[in-house]
């Protein structure tokens, strides 16, 4: 059965450094997403990508994130300047469409440690 | 704005015991409910969905029904084993919106 991956599993950075976050989503899949769960807390919503734009961010998605899709395969979440409080689980997604009743597929995540 | 309430764990119960976890909603208009399971150390599984009232999920023994009338989407089994533990989301997608609004996540565990 096709699967979301992640990698990689876990990245530990030191403040201020800027982190690349990969995830390969399900090859027929057309709608991506980044969600985060930082411990002990909910699982939210960073962004929503669809034909190279972001069809939906939350404000958390602020100007020290960006996604890129670079070629056919992979969809990257980067943060260019960590902070402590990025420390989180990083889940990539992806859905074969953008509706609401949709099913989106989760990857086994990323747990991001910033020093 | 959207959120979803869901029972504080964690939840431990002995094999074959009935399981219930209540999940309760706001949200505007028709959104539709899903349940995730996540086994230790793996990703978000879905594990059920409804997309309307009164529909019921259901899948792998487990069954959750749409009830518009009480905002509630609460999670049962009738029998849990061993392998049910995990931590067991509760989520919503409102109408026209492409973002997921996760509950906090009720860890479950099933002793022999």
């Amino acid at each position: 059965e096709p699967e979301v991956t992640q990698t990689p599993s876990h990245q530990v950075t030191q403040m201020g450094q800027e982190v690349i976050l990969r995830c390969v989503p399900i090859s027929n899949h057309l709608y991506f997403y980044w969600y985060r769960q930082i411990l002990g807390q909910k699982v939210e919503f960073l962004v929503s990508f669809y034909n190279n734009e972001i069809s939906e961010k939350s404000e958390i998605f602020d100007d020290q994130f960006s996604v890129e899709r670079p070629d056919g395969s992979n969809f990257t979440l980067k943060i260019r300047s960590t902070k402590l409080e990025d420390s989180a689980m990083y889940f990539c997604a992806s859905s074969t469409v953008g509706s609401w009743t949709d099913t989106q597929y989760f990857g086994p995540g990323t747990r991001l440690t910033v020093l | 704005g959207d959120s979803v309430t869901q029972m504080e764990g964690p939840v431990t119960l002995s094999e074959e015991a009935f399981l219930t976890i209540n999940c309760t909603y706001t949200a505007t208009g028709y959104p539709s409910l899903f349940w995730y399971v996540q086994y230790p150390g793996e990703g978000l599984q879905l594990l059920l969905k409804a997309t309307k009232a009164d529909d019921k999920g259901s899948n792998k023994g487990f069954e959750a029904t749409y009830r518009k009338e009480t905002t509630s989407f609460h999670l049962e089994k009738g029998s849990v084993q061993v392998s049910d533990s995990a931590v067991y989301f509760c989520a919503l997608s409102g109408a026209g919106s492409y973002q997921l609004t996760f509950g906090k996540g009720t860890k479950l565990s099933v002793i022999p």
